[in-house]
């Protein structure tokens, strides 16, 4: 079965970086994703879609500090430089059949 | 600017109706496939269906099948969700999502949302 998992929460400093992380369940390592950020009471947005070799695609208007990478079936998202806009929730989404979504990520910008 | 907006939520007694729509601006409907996701309160995003961009494709989640119908009018640049037998577990904020025809599977454009609140 496809399933997303993720970490419920995470924290960094204002100014430093970090790296979330999303786990695709086994015999689906090869899956590419999307990670998707939702700010408090605001609908989510797309930030990216990411392949298994790591290649990733920014939406529009996405900053240059948001990058993804991956790793086997771990698939990553590294904000760069936290701004207190970004503690948000974060969280990855894949495709077959249907669409799945992961737990979610909730950032904190300390 | 593309915009999907959301419209029909309210709140709807155990075991009622509901049909909620989703209007396009900004882009062609027609272009994208689309899908409903909803979120209950204080918790993550639900997928709930899918629906190709002629129709002929249709994906529901297990909770859903039997229950909710999605639809498309392409003339009209709508997307919308039947929900019927409703119960206070649907209780969400619901929203639709577009995925390019080019890259399937990516949900690249969200509305902000319509408020389901089923209760007696």
């Amino acid at each position: 079965q496809l399933v997303l998992t993720q970490s419920p929460s995470a924290s960094a400093s204002l100014g430093a970086s970090v790296k979330l992380t999303c786990t695709l369940s086994s015999g689906y390592s090869d899956y590419a994703i999307a990670w998707h950020q939702q700010q408090p009471e605001k609908g989510p947005r797309f930030l990216m879609t990411l392949n298994s070799d790591g290649s990733h695609t920014k939406g529009g208007g996405i900053p240059d500090r948001f990058s993804g990478s991956s790793s086997g079936a771990e698939r990553y998202l590294t904000i760069s430089s936290l701004q207190s806009e970004d503690e948000a929730d974060y969280y990855c989404q894949t495709w077959g059949a249907g669409r799945v979504f992961g737990g979610g990520t909730k950032l904190t910008v300390l | 600017e593309v915009q999907l907006v959301e419209s029909g939520g309210g709140l709807v007694q155990p075991g009622g109706s509901l049909r909620l729509s989703c209007a396009a601006s900004g882009f062609t409907l027609s272009n994208y496939r689309m899908n409903w996701v909803r979120q209950t309160p204080g918790k993550g995003l639900e997928w709930i269906a899918y629906i190709s961009s002629r129709s002929t494709t249709i994906y529901y989640a297990d909770y859903a099948k039997g229950r909710f119908t999605i639809s498309r009018d392409n003339a009209k640049n709508s997307l919308y969700l039947q929900m019927n037998s409703l119960r206070d577990d649907d209780t969400a904020m619901y929203y639709c999502a577009a995925e390019n025809l080019a890259v399937p599977g990516p949900l690249d454009y969200w509305g902000q949302g319509t408020l389901v609140t089923v209760s007696s």
